[in-house]
């Protein structure tokens, strides 16, 4: 079946480096995707969202850039500081109304 | 302003025994939506509610599940009776009920099934 998913399930970033997190979609009727971060005995936390007519979304520290042609959504963090250090989900909205399926996430550590 | 609140944080009970899971969402939010969450892996919708209307059950196992949202804010889960597979975070989250609005998430209920 469709699904959201992520093509690693880890990553580690020196502290201060760009990081990327990368999310494949294969439901092209999907319009709406959120990145979502989650620390450890927390419930997700929105970080960014972007829309199916955009191709890139900045907000303070990271940028979510989507590729419709191939499907592919990813979640660029600048400057990784300690506290980013989390698992982040991506999460699509495949146009039924407030219904979003999650990816399984990827563990991202920040080396101090 | 107070997010989403859950009740319990955590939760052992032992297998076949009934489990109450409590949620406040955020004030004003008409929609509120209940997530099972396995470790590793993302929350899967359970059920969404707008306002006391229960919208979208379909992922919701009705033999063993039940949720309510009696005056269209607080709501509550239960399982009777649990069962191993059941461990699992449970969370909640609300939002204001427009399509693409974002959903607020509390910390969740930890719960292990013994």
């Amino acid at each position: 079946g469709e699904s959201v998913g992520l093509h690693l399930p880890t990553l580690s970033v020196q502290e201060g480096d760009n990081s990327i997190i990368n999310c494949a979609y294969s439901n092209s009727a999907s319009d709406y995707f959120i990145w979502y971060k989650q620390e450890s005995g927390k419930g997700p936390q929105f970080i960014i969202d972007i829309r199916s007519n955009m191709d890139k979304r900045q907000g303070q520290r990271v940028t979510v850039l989507l590729n419709k042609t191939v499907k592919h959504l990813s979640l660029q963090i600048a400057a990784t500081q300690p506290g980013d250090s989390a698992v982040y989900f991506c999460a699509e909205n495949r146009g039924e109304r407030e219904k979003l399926t999650f990816g399984t996430g990827t563990r991202l550590t920040i080396i101090p | 302003e107070a997010g989403v609140v859950q009740s319990p944080r955590y939760k052992i009970i032992e297998k076949k025994q009934p489990v109450a899971f409590w949620c406040n969402p955020i004030s004003g939010h008409n929609t509120l939506y209940w997530y099972l969450q396995n470790l590793g892996q993302g929350p899967e919708l359970l059920i969404r509610y707008e306002n006391e209307e229960a919208v979208d059950d379909s992922q919701l196992p009705k033999d063993r599940f039940s949720a309510e949202r009696l005056k269209g804010v607080d709501s509550t889960l239960k399982i009777q009776p649990a069962e191993l597979g059941d461990s699992a975070v449970y969370l909640c989250a609300s939002s204001f009920g427009q399509e693409t609005d974002t959903q607020y998430f509390g910390p969740g209920t930890r719960l292990t099934v013994l």
